[in-house]
């Protein structure tokens, strides 16, 4: 199965600050039809996981432009330019390039 | 609107058998896969498996020996039945769809030994 590591594991930031998480799989994530399969999740305390970018950049519907996503293979990268504080929690990556998809470990944003 | 809600018992014994079900709206399941995830409490979250908008499914290879997902697409629901469950198969059970666009509030489930 694919790994997916998320650095860092936490992540403390102030208002405004620009953050970037890191999403590492242990092998290519471009799929045979072009496509690289790896979206950015966010998971609010107490709420399910909420799409934020999908086919590594693209911006999901509503979600803030702050919010972008960058690489390609095998190397990751959400960005977050200008925290706010609705931005705190839980990010996850999670490729569903290769069966079983997989997530990574995640990276908790809090506020320092 | 599409909306996938999760329902089924809290409270499973230990070495007994899960079922829950996801019911969709919104869309229809030969348009769109559902996929089943859970988060044990505290914990990330684990792709458990998913069943494609042609019926077909995948597993993730280390419960694939105890978990079986279904549809039923006149009633718009998927579900998921889970053998031989154990303590640290207590968590939130949520099911997605495929695009991971969609989720439902999630089901906590507590197995009890």
């Amino acid at each position: 199965d694919v790994v997916l590591t998320q650095t860092p594991p936490t992540l403390s930031a102030t208002i405004g600050q620009s953050v970037s998480i890191s999403c590492r799989s242990s092998q290519s994530l471009l799929h045979s039809n072009g496509n690289t399969y790896l979206n950015w999740l966010l998971q609010r305390p107490g709420q399910p996981p909420q799409l934020l970018i999908y086919l590594v950049s693209r911006l999901e519907s509503g979600v803030p432009n702050r919010f972008s996503g960058s690489g390609s293979g095998t190397d990751f990268t959400l960005k977050i330019s200008g925290v706010e504080a609705e931005d705190l929690g839980v990010y996850y990556c999670v490729q569903s390039t290769h069966a079983p998809w997989t997530f990574g470990g995640g990276t908790k944003l809090e506020l320092k | 609107q599409v909306q996938l809600k999760e329902s089924g018992p809290v409270l499973v014994q230990a070495s007994e058998t899960l079922s829950l079900t996801c019911t969709v709206s919104g869309f229809s399941l030969t348009n769109y896969g559902v996929i089943w995830v859970r988060q044990p409490p505290g914990k990330g979250l684990e792709w458990m498996g998913i069943i494609w908008r042609n019926g077909n499914t995948d597993y993730n290879s280390a419960l694939k020996s105890r978990l079986s997902i279904n549809r039923d697409t006149s009633k718009s629901q998927v579900f998921l039945k889970m053998n031989s469950l154990q303590t640290d198969d207590t968590a939130i059970y949520y099911c997605t769809r495929d695009l991971s666009d969609y989720w439902g509030q999630g089901v906590m489930v507590t197995v009890s030994s």
